[in-house]
């Protein structure tokens, strides 16, 4: 049972244009959101993340949106560059009792920036 | 960068010998990670580390089992190593502050094929 989706497994955007991702999940405790990076042979590096508090965090380039009554987000990436080419992971986690969390990811979409 | 390395980066064995990979930070976060990537499935969780000692599972931990006995170092181990194990193993680490999902850091990564 995926509980965080991506879609999409590729995708092409010009250089200079914008890059959406698109994420959807299904569990409704899901409160954190974050989105990684992960160039071939390194590990996945963070990005930029929102809490459910907020539907929008920018941080330069990089802005994710969130919509919780339709339980997706999307990163955008304007302008895109072609060292944004990366596979990038979508993830959530969600509010714990316990205290330690977990995060649930999706399977990652591949972005190939076109110069 | 957070200090995390794994070792080995590279490691080739035959189906039913151990294996085992090594996690080792110097950023003294509490919680440790282990990850596999595989093609179509993202990244999966197979256990996890909470402090010295304490562990539990994640979604696909059958046939590994970890061990914490520093803060610094996280070991996971195939007891005996099948094809199915054949992937990328990743380890992460998070400061866990409070009781709020903190970003995860990513160690490169160990590519591992059972023969």
């Amino acid at each position: 049972d995926q509980q965080v989706k991506q879609n999409s497994p590729s995708l092409s955007v010009q250089e200079g244009r914008i890059s959406i991702l698109n994420c959807d999940y299904t569990n409704s405790m899901f409160d954190y959101f974050l989105w990684y990076k992960k160039y071939p042979a390194e590990g996945p590096t963070f990005l930029i993340s929102i809490s459910s508090i907020k539907d929008k965090n920018e941080d330069g380039r990089f802005t994710v949106f969130l919509n919780k009554s339709a339980k997706h987000l999307s990163l955008h990436i304007v302008p895109s560059q072609p060292g944004d080419s990366a596979v990038y992971f979508c993830a959530a986690s969600a509010r714990s009792n316990f205290g330690n969390e977990k995060l649930t990811f999706g399977t990652g979409t591949r972005l190939t920036i076109i110069p | 960068d957070a200090g995390i390395t794994q070792s080995p980066r590279h490691k080739v064995t035959e189906t039913g010998t151990p294996v085992t990979l090594r996690c080792h930070q110097t950023e003294n976060h509490r919680y440790m990670y282990w990850y596999r990537q595989d093609p179509g499935h993202g990244l999966r969780l197979i256990h996890y580390s909470y402090g010295v000692k304490d562990t539990d599972k994640g979604e696909v931990s059958d046939g590994y089992s970890v061990s914490r006995s520093k803060t610094e170092d996280f070991l996971l181990t195939l007891e005996s190593a099948t094809s199915s194990q054949t992937s990328v193993y990743f380890c992460a680490i998070s400061e866990g502050r409070g009781r709020r999902a903190d970003t995860q850091y990513f160690g490169p990564g160990t590519r591992l094929t059972v023969l």
